[in-house]
């Protein structure tokens, strides 16, 4: 069954450490999209990144990169230089092909702390 | 602007009344789901809409819980006989992309509406 998990449900780090954010997902899709999301305390999800199941290449935008590994199935979120303005709720969340709606499946979400 | 908007940002509703909860999509959008997110969780998928067929409501929880998109833009969400557990943020997101087609782009959000049933 599909599911994603991220373990860790709270991090709290001061200003300028790097931190990584853990995805770990289940699915028998052979074609899938992995998303992450930002949801500040206004609570808007803000849309951070889209990895499809055959790019396996990492990406890096500014302070974020992004490492998936289809291998052991997690799609890690790393903030360098961390910043209080980074301090949210991260989800993670998986769309399938044979959900024929791509309907998102999220995972409990972690909150960041970062301390100034 | 040009993002999704939802209407009411906040709900308070008595026991037993019923709910109505408006979502504007982003102009020429195809897909329109919505989610439901309880405290301290993440959103749970309630119903997906392409233009105005809504071709998945696995994840209304009851059919005390009814969503239209009539003319393939505005939603509502509506809630009948609302309950304590209704309680939540009710989010709307939106789409380019419809079911079938190869590329997929992302879902974008609005800021939800959060109902507290008393």
């Amino acid at each position: 069954a599909q599911k994603v998990t991220q373990a860790q449900t709270e991090i709290s780090v001061v200003e300028k450490e790097d931190v990584t954010l853990d995805c770990v997902y289940e699915t028998r899709d052979t074609t899938y999209y992995l998303f992450w999301y930002k949801q500040p305390p206004s609570g808007e999800l803000v849309f951070l990144i889209r990895r499809n199941s055959f790019d396996e290449q990492n990406e890096i935008s500014g302070r974020y990169s992004w490492n998936f590994q289809k291998s052991t199935s997690s799609f890690n979120f790393t903030i360098t230089a961390s910043q209080v303005v980074d301090s949210a709720v991260y989800f993670c969340a998986l769309s399938e092909e044979t959900s024929g709606t791509y309907k998102y499946i999220f995972g409990t979400g972690t909150r960041l702390k970062v301390l100034a | 602007g040009a993002g999704v908007s939802q209407s009411p940002r906040y709900k308070v509703a008595k026991r037993g009344q019923d709910v109505a909860l408006r979502c504007d999509p982003i102009s020429g959008h195809v897909s329109l789901f919505w989610y439901q997110q309880a405290l301290g969780q993440g959103p749970e998928f309630l119903t997906y809409f392409q233009n105005e067929a809504q071709l998945d409501k696995s994840g209304l929880p009851s059919d005390r819980f009814f969503a239209e998109r009539p003319e393939g833009s505005v939603s509502t969400l509506k809630i009948q006989r609302t309950q304590q557990e209704d309680s939540a943020v009710y989010l709307c997101a939106s789409s380019q992309s419809s079911s079938g087609v190869s590329s997929y782009n992302e879902q974008f959000f609005g800021p939800g509406t959060r109902l507290t049933v008393l």
